[in-house]
């Protein structure tokens, strides 16, 4: 399972972003797929996870209404996005498979992270 | 702050066993198993150890990962320069409905 990231983003406050997540060597419906978050110096946090096969979305009570989380099967592609960005959102993204949603499951595959900068 | 506490660093010279630890509220810790994640500069973080203390296939049995009471351990034998990365433990929180990790442990090879 390979999970390949879009490349860094720079945006002003306000701006809005997407980022992607696609998978290869898999169909993105046989997994959840999860965005991690680590601010600069900081630990890892999830935000939330998505089943692609019926778009099932879960969320962090920290990031719920901050992001949405969605994805595309035909193509393979989770996203995560923003509509109105802040400088407190500069951080690594990081999406990661987990095969069952739930206690005692690790996430197994992770992609390389992309970089978000929000600066004005 | 994060839910499981990790020391910031920890430091050993090639050869040497050095261990990292997790703890936490005994009903996240106690309660639900442990993964621990390596995270090599530059790298997509990798699982490491899952459910406490099993290892993923490839993975050296130099890691090894245990549990006991409201903490858990990640150990490292036979340390290589190749070892030094972040190591992230995470857990299930109940009340989160969700994973939760450790604030990560900068691991240096000397």
């Amino acid at each position: 399972v390979q999970l390949v990231q879009s490349g860094a983003e720079l945006r002003r406050p306000g701006e809005s972003v997407r980022i992607s997540c696609t998978a290869s060597g898999y169909s993105l419906t046989a997994y959840w797929i999860a965005w991690v978050r680590q601010l600069p110096g900081k630990g890892l946090e999830w935000m939330g996870i998505i089943f692609p096969g019926d778009s099932d979305t879960r969320y962090s009570p920290s990031f719920k209404g901050q992001v949405t989380i969605s994805a595309d099967k035909s193509i393979n592609t989770a996203y995560l996005q923003w509509s109105s960005l802040e400088a407190s959102d500069t951080a690594m993204y990081y999406c990661a498979t987990m095969t069952i949603f739930g206690v005692e499951e690790p996430f197994d595959s992770w992609g390389q992270g992309t970089l978000v900068t929000v600066s004005s | 702050q994060s839910v499981l506490t990790q020391p910031p660093s920890a430091s050993g010279t090639p050869g040497q066993r050095v261990t990292i630890s997790c703890s936490g509220r005994s009903s996240i810790v106690g309660t639900n198993t442990v993964n621990w994640y390596q995270h090599l500069p530059g790298a997509a973080p990798k699982l490491l150890i899952y459910r406490n203390n099993q290892r993923p296939a490839g993975v050296p049995d130099r890691f090894s990962g245990s549990r006991s009471g409201s903490s858990a351990s990640l150990a490292i034998s036979g340390l290589q320069s190749e070892d030094e990365a972040d190591y992230h433990c995470a857990t299930w929180d109940d009340s989160l409905n969700g994973p939760v990790f450790g604030g990560g442990t900068k691991l240096t090879v000397l």
